[in-house]
C-alpha cells in the first residue's frame, strides 16, 4: 500500500502478558524501523530491518522483547512478560532505500499495560 | 546526552507571517537532516529534508537551511496557515546505511493564529 499500515491502533494488555504489535511498510520499501514513544515527545530508536534481515538492533532491550519480518507478511514487534514501563504508543517507519531517504511512519500502536 | 535539541518548546504566530522553527545538534557524524510535522493520535508526517552537502533546500511553502559549522538547522514556513499548527520534529541520522536510525528532538509545539 501507500501508507505504513499498523494494528491494532491500541492494544490493552495486564502485567506479565504477551504483546504483539504490526506493521505493513510501503509498498517496494525494504527497510523498516520500530520506534518507541514512551514520553509525550520523545523517541527511542529499538531495531530496524532490511527485508526480512536485522540491519540494526541497537536499541532493542535485551529481554523480553524480539521482532520479526518475514516475507509476504506484516512485521512484527513482540514483547514477553510485559511490564508497567512498556506502556508508549509504538511506530513503525519504512524507508525505499538508505542513507539519504525519508522514512515514513505509521500512526502508532498505542500499549496500555495495567 | 541529547544530540538533537529544539529549546523552544511552543511557537505562536499570525497567520500569513513567517513561521522559524530552529534546531541544534551535537553529533557530527549526522549526514542528513528531516523535519516531521506531528498531528495528535498521528504518526509523524515528512516535510522536507536536507543532506550536509547543501544549506538550503526549498518545497514550496517551507524551507529547510543547514550551517553544518554551527550545527544549527531552521525550517521555515511562509506564509503560515492554520492548518501548520502541530508539533514539529527536527531528525537526523548518519551518513551510511548502518547509522540511518533517526535520532529526534523533542518537539516544538507550533501555533497559528488566524
Amino acid at each position: 500500500g501507500e501508507e505504513v499500515a499498523q494494528t491494532p491502533k491500541h492494544l490493552v494488555r495486564g502485567e506479565g502478558q504477551k504483546a504483539k504489535l504490526y506493521c505493513a511498510p510501503i509498498k517496494g520499501h525494504s527497510y523498516v524501523f520500530w520506534y518507541q514513544q514512551v514520553l509525550k515527545n520523545e523517541f527511542k530508536f529499538l531495531i530496524s530491518f532490511q527485508n526480512e534481515n536485522v540491519f540494526d538492533e541497537t536499541g532493542m532491550p535485551k529481554e523480553r522483547f524480539s521482532a520479526k519480518c518475514l516475507p509476504n507478511s506484516p512485521c512484527s514487534l513482540e514483547i514477553q512478560a510485559t511490564k508497567l514501563e512498556d506502556s508508549a504508543v509504538y511506530f513503525c517507519a519504512s524507508s525505499h532505500e538508505l542513507p539519504n531517504q525519508p522514512q515514513h511512519f505509521g500512526d502508532g500502536t498505542r500499549l496500555s499495560i495495567l | 546526552d541529547q544530540q538533537v535539541k529544539q529549546n523552544s518548546p511552543s511557537l505562536s504566530v499570525q497567520e500569513g507571517r513567517i513561521s522559524i522553527l530552529n534546531c541544534d545538534y551535537t553529533n557530527s557524524m549526522f549526514d542528513y537532516f528531516l523535519w516531521y510535522k506531528k498531528y495528535p493520535a498521528e504518526g509523524p508526517t515528512f516535510l522536507i529534508s536536507i543532506s550536509s552537502i547543501k544549506d538550503k533546500n526549498e518545497d514550496g511553502r517551507f524551507t529547510v537551511f543547514l550551517n553544518k559549522s554551527a550545527k544549527h538547522l531552521s525550517l521555515h514556513i511562509v506564509p503560515s496557515q492554520p492548518g501548520d499548527s502541530a508539533v514539529y520534529f527536527c531528525a537526523a541520522s548518519g551518513a551510511s546505511g548502518a547509522n540511518s536510525k533517526l535520532t529526534f528532538g523533542k518537539g516544538i509545539t507550533l501555533s497559528v493564529r488566524p
